[in-house]
């Protein structure tokens, strides 16, 4: 499962790279995965989702991969640019439960370096 | 889109005070509002789900006496910290459900600093 440390895991990249943030999920009734960019001192900003139905979906620059059988998430940014630069979290969801509810990963800060 | 917004957007205040942090849905009604908190260079929790004209719901560990939680119409939700302590110190974000719960709308945050 998803364990809160006070040490965020960290990506660095150059501008215009591809950047490839994962994810590792805990609860395998989860059907419905998110993940959100979260500026410093600002609240969370929704990026892109996944159903467990899929195991790709693709977005603006962003692509997210699901890979059901191992439990993980993968979110991939193209190009990288200055304004990418937060930490990202994934959020997984077990719809079929009664009583739905977010549960984050532990996040990743990403530095882009111009 | 759909906005919600938080005030105040940071807070000091005395141990042993209370503080009340208010979530507002700007352009839409949200029956259920949650309540996450967020220490520094960690994740967000969920500490409670707040359903408009009912009580809320809190997750396990987290104190209701302390953290006094009302959801009176479809647009506000506050959140009121009970004799603070500095530990209590913390970045609190309120999210609201436009709809189904695929739609949901996270607020600024407010930073709680007490002294």
């Amino acid at each position: 499962g998803e364990s809160v440390g006070l040490h965020l895991p960290t990506l660095s990249v150059q501008e215009g790279d591809n950047s490839i943030i994962n994810c590792a999920y805990s609860n395998s009734a989860s059907d419905y995965f998110i993940w959100y960019k979260q500026e410093s001192g600002k609240g969370p900003q929704f990026i892109i989702d996944i159903r467990s139905n899929m195991d790709k979906r693709q977005g603006q620059r962003v692509t997210v991969l699901l890979n059901k059988t191992v439990k993980h998430l993968s979110l991939q940014i193209a190009a990288t640019q200055p304004g990418d630069s937060a930490v990202y979290f994934c959020a997984e969801v077990e719809s079929g439960g009664s009583n739905y509810k977010l549960t984050f990963g532990k996040g990743t800060l990403l530095t882009v370096n111009p | 889109g759909a906005v919600v917004s938080q005030h105040p957007s940071w807070v000091i205040c005395k141990s042993g005070t209370s503080v009340k942090i208010e979530c507002r849905s700007l352009d839409f009604q949200a029956t259920t509002m949650f309540w996450y908190r967020q220490f520094p260079k960690q994740s967000l929790m969920l500490m409670a789900t707040s359903n408009e004209g009912s009580k809320a719901t809190y997750e396990q560990g987290v104190e209701k006496d302390k953290f006094l939680i009302n959801h009176a119409s479809l647009t506000l939700s506050t959140l009121t910290v009970t004799s603070a302590h500095p530990e209590d110190s913390s970045f609190y974000i309120c999210s609201a459900i436009a709809g189904s719960f695929y739609e949901q709308y996270f607020g600024p945050g407010t930073r709680l600093t007490v002294t």
